[in-house]
């Protein structure tokens, strides 16, 4: 069945390194695929997107692009900030009903 | 602000106890969906409702009921609590051609002893 695999954590970076979070899917024909991202305390939010192969999904500073020869949408941002710490989910639609699947979430922890 | 709101942040329950967990969302969203999330295993979706009365069985239905009388409500219940029911969970609705992007409530951590 269709299904998603995200790096394990936790990542440890300190401030302005360079995050990569690895993440791949496994789907029968072309899901949507989403970064959730999860801040300390709170609920789920949508922090990127991408819809189609070769799409790049941005915000916040984080990107990532839909590569359908590989199945991958790695999660990646060029400096990150103290307040990035949380947990990155990364999610493909699939299945029967198209509903999202969610992987095991990445924690990334940036110490000052 | 649109927002999806749990009516409970932290419950303690014991063995066999009947549990309601409430969500309300302001946002007219048609899809409704009710996830557990439990460390190492992300989350795990277990019903959703596209519509008012109507519910579908997500990947993890067992020992787990729901309920939307209204369009913004959407209740989990669980019938006789059990121990490995402690869980974080989490409400999200979204509109009803948009699968993917989903809007969170903040969670609601359920002990049961």
């Amino acid at each position: 069945g269709d299904s998603v695999t995200q790096m394990e954590g936790p990542v440890t970076l300190s401030e302005e390194a360079f995050l990569t979070i690895n993440c791949t899917y496994t789907a029968t024909g072309y899901p949507s695929l989403f970064w959730y991202v999860q801040y300390p305390g709170e609920g789920l939010q949508l922090l990127l997107k991408a819809t189609k192969a070769d799409d790049k999904g941005s915000n916040k500073g984080f990107e990532a692009t839909y590569r359908k020869e590989t199945t991958s949408f790695h999660l990646e941002k060029g400096s990150v900030q103290v307040s990035d710490s949380a947990v990155y989910f990364c999610a493909p639609t699939g299945g029967a009903t198209n509903k999202l699947i969610f992987g095991t979430g990445t924690l990334l922890a940036v110490q000052p | 602000d649109v927002k999806v709101t749990q009516s409970s942040r932290y419950l303690v329950k014991r063995t066999g106890e009947k549990v309601f967990l409430e969500c309300v969302q302001d946002m007219d969203h048609e899809n409704m969906f009710w996830y557990r999330q439990d460390p190492g295993l992300g989350l795990r979706l277990i019903y959703f409702s596209y519509d008012v009365k109507m519910k579908e069985k997500g990947d993890i239905p067992e020992g787990y009921s729901v309920s939307r009388e209204k369009k913004e409500r959407f209740s989990l219940i669980l019938e006789s609590a059990s121990t490995n029911q402690t869980s974080m969970y989490l409400c999200a609705s979204s509109k009803r051609q948009d699968t993917g992007e989903l809007f969170f409530g903040e969670g609601s951590r359920l002990t049961v002893l």
